[in-house]
């Protein structure tokens, strides 16, 4: 089954607007981790949300979760021309033994307009 | 910060020829994972790898895929005779545990061209 699917699959904001994006997933999960990804590079982990909080902060990010929805969303606040880069969900499926994999979204491409 | 380091990052090389990716996951941690990523398409698991043994793999993962912890350090994913549709970024990554609180590391990628 599909997990973590974010919408927009893309989205362009002037520079200094707040960004939000959304992922919505299927199955029960353990956690939900948040990633960018610039053009052509690696993914750098963001912010990791258990399924037992509903909210956290890092810097500039917010990360919600909501798992009556089954969705989460990623706030950028103050965004930069830096912030251009892809952003991914991921979800931890509650395990069926203790090395479960996260699954990917197909990322929303943010472009921060100068 | 500890990081994943992946080699090498990029790499051409003819269909039917076997390719190994080489990653170093970060030092304390005990589980592995390989996931690649098509052009523009969305990442893909491949597989995990927890005490000298694959833990879950993907149907993507066939018998042209292997994995191999042969030191403490590096883990090499193994591609016998690459074809075409292979092209992509894979990623290797690790962390310290399996459970809900853990972060999983990603490393920079290894982009392989099959021509």
């Amino acid at each position: 089954s599909q997990q973590g699917e974010e919408d927009p699959q893309a989205l362009s904001i002037q520079e200094g607007e707040n960004a939000t994006m959304n992922c919505s997933y299927k199955t029960s999960i353990n956690n939900l981790q948040w990633y960018r990804q610039n053009s052509g590079r690696g993914l750098v982990h963001l912010i990791l949300i258990r399924s037992n909080e509903r909210e956290k902060h890092s810097g500039r990010l917010r990360v919600t979760l909501d798992t009556s929805k089954k969705s989460s969303s990623l706030l950028i606040t103050a965004s930069r021309a830096a912030d251009t880069a892809s952003y991914f969900c991921a979800t931890r499926r509650v395990p069926q033994n203790r090395d479960d994999k996260i699954i990917f979204g197909k990322g929303t491409r943010l472009h921060i307009l100068p | 910060e500890p990081e994943v380091t992946q080699t090498p990052s990029h790499q051409v090389t003819q269909m039917g020829q076997e390719v190994i990716l080489r990653c170093v996951p970060i030092s304390n941690h005990l589980y592995f994972y390989w996931y690649r990523q098509i052009l523009g398409q969305k990442v893909e698991f491949l597989v995990s790898f927890y005490n000298n043994e694959i833990s879950e793999k993907s149907e993507i993962f066939d018998d042209q895929f292997s994995v191999e912890r042969p030191d403490g350090s590096n883990f090499t994913l193994k591609i016998r005779s690459t074809k075409l549709e292979d092209s992509a970024m894979y990623f290797c990554a690790s962390s310290w545990t399996g459970d809900s609180g853990n972060t999983i590391y990603f490393g920079e990628g290894s982009w392989l061209t099959v021509v």
